[in-house]
């Protein structure tokens, strides 16, 4: 399946701060890429939908122009948190779909907010 | 009533033995089945995709689907402390995946 590369792993920042995280699909052309939040013992609940070339689809409760999209090249999609505050503090991760609808990760990256 | 249904466990058992994990669901739209094995701290890992009832093996993992019972399975042979991970199950229509909240199964040397 499709080679998902995220980074970072871990980040801690202060409160207030922005932070980006990037999202790399390895031996893929992806036109879509998802972007989902855990919290401890939860499922994975689905942020948004970066498009490659244009608008990202957020998801009902997402606040968008908190966590920032952007997907400009068919190999890469970013996601910003701005002005980041302790209970955006969560594991993020991003996927690639393939054509059978198959959903390949990123590893995630722990961000830790103070 | 929530569309996917997972028991969270905790579910512990001795290795070698036979572990089952199940889902439950209740939009009959559901087209495609998946599990995802995730370790600690990282990215969920596809194990199986399926998309008709009936069992589809691969190695040690068979996955089960029946959809008249909307109902499905994951079973684990010759468990080992390896295979010591949440398990999640996911259900997809319509380019949309919804996931379970994941068993958390340990398997003990």
């Amino acid at each position: 399946g499709a080679v998902v590369s995220q980074h970072p792993s871990r980040v801690i920042c202060k409160s207030g701060t922005s932070v980006k995280i990037e999202c790399r699909s390895l031996d893929f052309q992806a036109t879509t890429m998802f972007w989902y939040r855990q919290f401890p013992k939860q499922s994975l609940m689905l942020m948004a939908t970066s498009n490659e070339g244009s608008k990202a689809t957020y998801e009902q409760g997402v606040e968008k122009d908190k966590f920032l999209i952007n997907h400009a090249s068919l190999t890469l999609s970013t996601l910003t948190v701005t002005s980041a505050h302790p209970e955006d503090s969560s594991f993020y991760i991003c996927s690639v779909r393939e054509v059978n609808e198959k959903l390949f990760f990123g590893s995630g990256t722990q961000l830790s907010v103070l | 009533q929530k569309e996917v249904e997972q028991d969270p466990g905790p579910l512990s058992v001795p290795e070698g033995a036979i572990v089952s994990l199940n889902c439950t669901y209740s939009n009959s739209a559901f087209q495609y089945f998946m599990w995802y094995r995730q370790y600690s701290r990282k990215g969920p890992e596809l194990l199986m995709y399926t998309y008709s009832s009936g069992n589809k093996e691969d190695g040690r993992f068979t996955a089960q689907v029946d959809k008249s019972s909307k109902y499905i399975s994951l079973f684990i042979r010759d468990s080992q402390p390896s295979d010591s991970a949440t398990y999640l199950c996911a259900l997809g229509s319509n380019y949309k995946l919804t996931f379970g909240k994941g068993t958390l199964l340990t398997v003990n040397p």
